[in-house]
């Protein structure tokens, strides 16, 4: 079973608003990790926003917000007044367990598209 | 700026060639990760280590591949005998391996083709 699942290949938006893309995760572990990060097509793997299992609020970092709702097991990416440079693919990833040493778990990943 | 570096960026070799791939870890950083990134099977981990000790490397296969940290400033992901399936990116990534708050950080990857 995917441990990690991201519904939508391909999402597109205009420049200034806001998009939301989703992910839900599967776990029976009381402590996990979930973590966001963005793939520009030049490749590189870049960090944007961490939520632990027990933080009491969301996540946010900038313009990234993270709504995380325990009970759905989802952990969507807000991304707000979207710029050109966020056309990439973005990928949500989930670490089971605490202490860092764990590997993190990848969904497909979705593709934003921020229109002019 | 502390970055994780990986050597070569790009690698074209024909099949049955030795490949070796290396990564320095962020100054500091105690566990390092190796991802394989592919069309079909999206990002997968093949190996991460501890303190240089490997601690998992259940998704590599372990006839070809091979992993290793001589020090804790580098590491290597070998594949001997190459084959046109392991053609991908390969990623490594480097955290400080504690507390329920660490990052992983990934280098820019290695973009392998083997005809």
């Amino acid at each position: 079973a995917q441990k990690i699942t991201q519904t939508q290949p391909g999402m597109f938006v205009q420049e200034k608003e806001a998009v939301t893309l989703d992910c839900t995760y599967d776990t029976s572990d009381p402590s996990y990790g979930l973590f966001w990060y963005k793939q520009p097509s030049s490749g590189e793997m870049i960090f944007l926003i961490y939520q632990g299992s027990y933080d009491q609020q969301n996540a946010t970092e900038g313009r990234y917000s993270l709504n995380f709702q325990k009970a759905r097991k989802s952990a969507n990416l807000v991304i707000s007044a979207s710029q050109l440079g966020d056309s990439a693919m973005y990928f949500c990833a989930m670490r089971e367990g605490m202490g860092g040493s764990e590997k993190l778990v990848f969904g497909k990943g979705t593709k934003l598209t921020v229109n002019p | 700026d502390a970055r994780v570096t990986q050597t070569p960026r790009d690698k074209v070799t024909e099949m049955g060639q030795e490949v070796t791939m290396r990564c320095q870890p962020i100054l500091g950083h105690n566990t390092v990760f190796w991802y394989r990134q592919t069309m079909m099977q999206g990002l997968e981990l093949l190996a991460y280590f501890r303190n240089r000790a490997p601690l998992d490397d259940s998704g590599m296969p372990k006839d070809r591949f091979s992993a290793e940290m001589p020090d804790a400033t580098l590491a290597t992901l070998k594949i001997q005998p190459s084959e046109p399936r392991d053609s991908a990116v390969y990623f490594c990534a480097s955290g400080f391996g504690q507390g329920d708050t660490d990052t992983q950080y990934f280098g820019p990857g290695t973009r392998l083709t083997v005809l």
